[in-house]
């Protein structure tokens, strides 16, 4: 059974970092895309980045680009997302997400952790 | 960016009834040497993470009960709930995956009449 676990949220300060870890269990994890998704309290879906198999393509939102960093370590499994110099408006729950098909950049979400909570707030 | 546009906001369906939601995409999401549209529909229940219903905008993703349809070519999509059941409550959620940023619709609140 696929899994993806999500940790690393917290509350942090404006300007501030934080590190979100996605650890994924039960499928071929150097052989998928991932990506990650937040979604603010109350609000809808907003994709933030993606990585490919092996790290070597990587793209963001604009509203990250410069801030965020994504990574895999596929070693282990595991997903990351540096966040810096972070905002009171990325607060939001980040989901880590897994392609549907191998290999492939086209493909829908289709399995998804269950969320890290990042609150940015003095 | 390609802007994905969703109506209603919010629709109330009796159960049993059939429930309609739009997606309408800025720019065309068919990539013509494959004739597949890059377009998904997932369901996000309260508390929970979105699940994949729909994906190339109208296959089924497997468990997903039939019931559940979709279809539209181009810029313009439709998910249908043929008869509304109590478990179908949730916020659903069209996204295009044509091209970064991979952009979701402002989401559509199905509740039940």
């Amino acid at each position: 059974e696929v899994q993806l676990v999500e940790s690393g949220g917290g509350l942090v300060q404006p300007g501030g970092s934080v590190r979100l870890s996605c650890a994924a269990f039960g499928f071929t994890f150097n052989n998928y895309w991932m990506h990650w998704v937040r979604q603010a309290p109350g609000k809808g879906l907003v994709w933030v980045s993606r990585i490919n198999s092996d790290g070597s393509s990587i793209s963001y939102a604009d509203s990250v680009k410069g801030r965020f960093t994504i990574s895999r370590d596929n070693a282990k499994n595991t997903l990351f997302l540096q966040m810096n110099s972070l905002r009171v408006e990325d607060t939001a729950v980040y989901y880590c997400a897994k392609v549907a098909a191998a290999g492939s950049l086209v493909s829908a979400f289709d399995s998804w952790g269950q969320g890290t909570l990042v609150t940015v707030s003095s | 960016d390609i802007v994905m546009t969703q109506s209603p906001d919010s629709l109330a369906v009796s159960l049993g009834e059939r429930a309609t939601i739009n997606c309408k995409s800025r720019q065309s999401v068919l990539y013509s040497s494959n004739n597949k549209n890059y377009l998904t529909w997932y369901q996000q229940k309260p508390g929970q993470p979105p699940k994949l219903l729909i994906y190339w905008a109208s296959t089924r993703e497997s468990g997903v009960p039939d019931r559940f349809s979709g279809s539209g070519s181009g810029t313009d999509f439709t998910l249908t709930i043929s008869s509304l059941q109590a478990e179908d409550v949730a916020v659903y959620y069209c996204q295009q995956y044509y091209s970064t940023p991979y952009t979701f619709g402002q989401g559509t609140k199905l509740e039940i009449k």
